[in-house]
């Protein structure tokens, strides 16, 4: 069955410090990769999604995460830290197409140190 | 930017009260979803919806759910007789369906059973 697994349940970096959230996933097929973002008593957003173009793919918000099939990862990244990135992250896979069922990772809360 | 709709943002309910949730996708959508997060948990697939029946439901989605596309516009969510264990948020979300394509997701509607 496909699954996504994130490693570290909270993330604290300094404002300004490299953002690194990790995403492993697993998929007997090629399948679309999510990132998305809520922020407290918010709904879920996008932030970037795989779909077997580009093995790099940029977001919005500075965020960007690369799709390494060796590695069945998909890693989200942002260079420098900023306050408003605090809020839970959700790594999420789509196994067989665009309109399948989403299946969503346990969620990663970022905490941004001033 | 089209977005997804959800009513109400927050509903209260009596054990065993039936409940509705209404949700009005983006108007040229064909796929219909309905996800749901325990309180700091994570989002789980309930059902999707295509072509006015149900296309995959997972085993969350037991008897007491059912779900309707009543007009063009609202998709909604009935659970008959609720629990305790349904508080939750409940994420309506849509998609084209065509390759690549996003689900949106809406903005949410927080369901407390007493």
């Amino acid at each position: 069955a496909q699954s996504v697994t994130q490693l570290g349940s909270h993330v604290s970096v300094s404002e300004g410090a490299l953002v690194l959230l990790r995403c492993n996933y697993s998929s007997s097929v090629p399948p679309y990769l999510f990132w998305y973002v809520q922020y407290p008593n918010q709904g879920l957003q996008l932030l970037l999604k795989y779909t077997s173009a580009a093995t790099l793919v940029k977001g919005i918000n500075g965020f960007e995460a690369e799709f390494k099939k060796s590695e069945t990862s998909f890693h989200l990244t942002k260079p420098s830290a900023h306050m408003s990135d605090a809020a839970e992250y959700f790594c999420a896979v789509s196994p067989y197409s665009s309109a399948s069922k989403i299946i969503f990772g346990s969620g990663t809360r970022l905490s941004i140190r001033p | 930017e089209p977005e997804v709709t959800q009513t109400p943002s927050h509903q209260v309910t009596q054990m065993g009260q039936e409940v509705i949730l209404r949700c009005v996708p983006i108007s040229n959508h064909l796929y219909f979803y309905w996800y749901r997060q325990i309180l700091g948990q994570k989002v789980e697939f309930l059902v999707s919806f295509y072509n006015n029946e149900i296309s995959e439901k997972s085993e969350i989605f037991d008897d007491q759910f059912s779900v309707e596309r009543p007009d063009g516009s609202n998709f909604t969510l009935k659970i008959r007789s609720t629990k305790l264990e349904d508080s939750a948020m409940y994420f309506c979300a849509s998609t084209l369906g065509t390759s690549g394509e996003t689900q949106y997701f809406g903005p949410g509607t927080r369901l407390l059973v007493l």
